[in-house]
Formats: C-alpha cells, sequence, structure tokens
C-alpha cells in the first residue's frame, strides 16, 4: 500500500497566520493528475472534502484554503487562519487502494 | 442534496458480527460506487472495501478479506457492509462514503455518512 506520511503531526499558529500542512507520499501519486484528496475533520462531524487532484477546491471551501505540489510531496496551505479552521487534516491518495495519512491537529 | 444516512451505534459481543446500512438520497445511486471507511478511537482513517452499485464487483482491503461483505440494494439505494467475527480491536466508528468520482474505484470520497458507533465488547 502507498504510505502517506503528514507533518506536523500538530500544529498552532495564531488567528490571521499561514498553516501549512505537507503530506509525502511512498510512491508518486501522478498519472495525468495528481490523485491526491484533503479533507478537514471536526470531532462528531463526518470529514469534508476540501481538494481533490490535489488543488481542485471544492465549491464552498473558502479561498483561503489552497492546495499544491505533484508527485510525491503535496502541500495544504490555509493564508489566514480563522477560528473555525480548527480541527484535524487529513490527506488522502487514490492513485491505488485507498490510503490516507496520520492526520494534522491544526490549533490555534 | 446528496445525503448518506446510517444506522444507528450498535454494542455487539466478541465474535458476532454486525450490519451497518447506509441509505443514500440525491443522486443516481448506480452512478457512483460507495466506500466503507473506519476510525478507530483516536485513530486515523482506515478504507476497508468498495462496491461498484451498477455491476455489484467489491474490492476489499487485504486486513478484512475474509471478515467483511459490502452489499447494495438499488432498490432502495442503500448500501450495507457486514463485519463478522468481531474483535474488541473492531471498536471504531464505521463511515459509508460516495465514490466522488464514479464507478472507477479509484476516487476520493464525498459526501461521507453520519458515521456509525460500532463498539466489540469482550
Amino acid at each position: 500500500d502507498i504510505v502517506l506520511t503528514q507533518s506536523p503531526d500538530s500544529l498552532a499558529v495564531s488567528l490571521g497566520e499561514r498553516a501549512t500542512i505537507h503530506c509525502k507520499s511512498s510512491q508518486s501519486l501522478l498519472f495525468n493528475n495528481n490523485y491526491l484528496a484533503w479533507y478537514q475533520y471536526k470531532i462528531g462531524q463526518p470529514p469534508r472534502l476540501l481538494f481533490y487532484w490535489a488543488s481542485t477546491r471544492v465549491y464552498g471551501v473558502p479561498n483561503r484554503f489552497s492546495g499544491s505540489g505533484s508527485g510525491t510531496d503535496f502541500t495544504l496551505t490555509i493564508s489566514s487562519l480563522q477560528a473555525e479552521d480548527v480541527g484535524l487534516y487529513y490527506c488522502q491518495q487514490h492513485f491505488s487502494t485507498p490510503t490516507f495519512g496520520q492526520g494534522t491537529r491544526l490549533e490555534i | 442534496q446528496v445525503h448518506l444516512l446510517q444506522s444507528g451505534p450498535v454494542v455487539k459481543k466478541a465474535g458476532a458480527s454486525v450490519t451497518v446500512s447506509c441509505k443514500t438520497s440525491g443522486y443516481v445511486f448506480t452512478m457512483y460506487g460507495v466506500s466503507w471507511i473506519r476510525q478507530a478511537p483516536g485513530q486515523g482513517f482506515e478504507w476497508m472495501g468498495w462496491i461498484n452499485t451498477s455491476e455489484g464487483h467489491r474490492n476489499y482491503a487485504q486486513k478484512y478479506q475474509g471478515r467483511v461483505t459490502i452489499t447494495a440494494d438499488t432498490s432502495t439505494s442503500t448500501a450495507y457492509l457486514q463485519l463478522a467475527n468481531l474483535r474488541p480491536d473492531d471498536t471504531a466508528i464505521y463511515y459509508c462514503a460516495r465514490d466522488d468520482v464514479g464507478l472507477t474505484g479509484r476516487s476520493w470520497f464525498a459526501p461521507w455518512g453520519q458515521g456509525t458507533l460500532v463498539t466489540v465488547s469482550s
């Protein structure tokens, strides 16, 4: 299985500051597109899809969120952290049997 | 509006089987696969398997081969997860999710059901 490793495991960012989460894949996820998605997870709710194809933002996701990267290295960036952005963030690959990163906890 | 509604929480004894249902609405059921994903307490997400709701083809994670069965009832647009021979470490929230790409079996997941807590006691 493809292993996704996120860094850091947890991150504390001040309101209005930038938050950056990394996701590294054990093998390339690129085949025409990058087979990587990002989710936001809050306790008691199902995960919310933020990005697919690594950088395509889902309708309704604020544009302070951006996804980037290609091949084996990917980044989720929140340009100006808001209080409602607190939670856990996961990357997921669908290049082969789906796997998830271990998650990054984002706090203020 | 696409919606996936799962059955309620369940408590089972070790060795028993559990079935979780996932009733979908708001889209054509047979145009998208359904995956099952679980999250053990304090852990991340683990994909368990997938069903092609049009043809019935299934693919399971190797870890669950022999214990898991995923089925779909096209007449009610409902998918089911059955997990047999339960162990205490099967205690988890089980989610169904629509394969948003369609029927390829290689997809991101959107939306997800609300989750079903399955507790397995020894």
